[in-house]
């Protein structure tokens, strides 16, 4: 069946780069997501990838796709205390988005 | 201009009562959904409307029914509520089946 997995912790260094990492079985997927959740708030998309990229930019959020593998990372460059908060990745499927369990990203000052 | 809404944003009640949660979309979205997020932040699909019409029923407790007035609404009622029934309930909804969701800010649920 389909099934998107996470690390479920993430630490790095205010200023760093974080690199969030997502494996997903489903290779018919057409869109790959990154949510984000902060503390005790609903949750937001942050950004979206077709299939048919390998990259997408967007000021300090990088992500990238390996099809091949099936792997999507999220690249947060120059890492705030903003940034803490819960990382979903997620799979669109049939009727619905599979989604992972979430990463925690963990800034140290 | 809030696009999907949920009331109340915390429920504290007792085992045994009847209680609803209440979802809107300003949207325009022709798909509703509820999550249930546990302690550990898993995030579960219960229940998704299209058009009105139930398309995803998950296995959920029968005690869980959700109810569709119109494309804008899709609210959740839940019977004889049980400890375990304690988590936050998020509402999201879609332009259709499967594509981008989008979420109201979630309902805090605590059964003492």
């Amino acid at each position: 069946g389909e099934d998107v997995e996470q690390s479920l912790f993430l630490s790095v260094r205010e200023g760093d780069s974080s690199v969030i990492n997502c494996t997903y079985t489903d290779s018919s997927s057409t869109y790959l997501y990154w949510y984000k959740q902060e503390p005790g708030a609903g949750l937001q998309l942050l950004t979206y990838i077709f299939s048919n990229m390998d990259m997408k930019q967007d000021q300090r959020l990088t992500v990238l796709l390996n099809k091949k593998d099936k792997h999507l990372s999220l690249r947060i460059a120059d890492t705030q205390t903003g940034d803490s908060a819960i990382y979903f990745c997620a799979e669109r499927g049939n009727y619905q988005l599979i989604w992972g369990a979430g990463t925690k990203l963990i800034i140290k000052p | 201009d809030t696009a999907v809404s949920q009331t109340p944003k915390y429920l504290v009640t007792q085992m045994g009562n009847d209680k609803s949660i209440k979802c809107e979309q300003n949207l325009g979205h022709d798909t509703m959904y509820w999550y249930k997020q546990d302690s550990k932040k898993f995030l579960k699909i219960m229940f998704s409307y299209n058009n009105k019409e139930l398309i995803i029923n998950e296995t959920v407790p029968n005690r869980f029914s959700p109810k569709s007035p119109d494309k804008a609404h899709l609210n959740l009622h839940i019977n004889s509520l049980e400890l375990g029934d304690s988590a936050v309930y998020f509402c999201a909804s879609s332009q259709d089946w499967g594509q981008t969701q989008y979420f109201g800010p979630g309902t805090r649920l605590l059964v003492l």
